[in-house]
């Protein structure tokens, strides 16, 4: 089991460019997750797919964010155009089951916009 | 909005010494989780609790969910360095909501 794969684990950009962090969840699983952590604000739900459909969008900040399940073995996050406020650590995490079975992180991509 | 509440923010403890975290929510939840980041790592989970009034220990840990399945707390007996992270509770009400967490530091 490689367990969720994130990528990358790093990245740096500057302010209006594009970023996409991108997810693989774990084989079998049919939920994702995507978190975003900050000092401030903890550990917040962007969104969440079950069986590659949002279910739960609510938690994306504005419309500069936009997450993607085009299969069952890949996600995306996409922020354009970046700000520095969005500097984060962005965690995806995938169960089975639904909300019922312990989530499974991925190691994070620490952002930092300058 | 569904909030789940969490403290202290911080502990500080001698090793050797207990420490519990504790967790509320305003609103009956399904289910707790808890979950445990260690520093510059990503949260694993620790256990599920279900029924009201439910205790379960690993080890050192012991882990309670209240009678109204409104609170949780976690107790870690003679903490250990290995113990040394930030402890979340998230509960399950529709979706999982993760408290703001407790951040352990164990000093030998």
């Amino acid at each position: 089991d490689a367990g969720v794969i994130q990528s990358p684990r790093h990245e740096v950009t500057e302010m209006g460019q594009e970023v996409t962090l991108r997810c693989k969840p774990i084989s079998g699983h049919n939920s994702l997750f995507w978190y975003r952590q900050t000092m401030m604000r903890g550990l917040e739900l962007l969104i969440y797919f079950n069986n590659n459909v949002p279910i739960d969008d609510s938690g994306m900040p504005e419309d500069r964010f936009s997450a993607k399940m085009p299969n069952a073995s890949f996600s995306t996050l996409k922020i354009q155009p970046s700000e520095p406020r969005d500097s984060a650590v962005y965690f995806c995490a995938s169960n089975s089951q639904g909300d019922n079975s312990p989530l499974h992180f991925g190691n994070g991509t620490r952002l930092t916009v300058t | 909005g569904q909030q789940v509440m969490q403290i202290p923010q911080y502990q500080h403890v001698q090793e050797g010494e207990d420490f519990t975290t504790y967790c509320n929510s305003s609103t009956t939840l399904s289910n707790i989780q808890w979950y445990k980041q260690r520093p510059g790592g990503h949260p694993v989970f620790l256990i599920q609790l279900v029924k009201s009034g439910e205790v379960k220990k690993q080890k050192r840990l012991t882990f309670q969910f209240g009678e109204a399945k409104k609170n949780s707390s976690l107790h870690i007996t003679a903490t250990q360095t290995t113990d040394v992270g930030t402890y979340f509770c998230a509960g399950l009400r529709g979706k999982l909501i993760f408290g703001q967490g407790t951040e352990l530091s164990v000093k030998p």
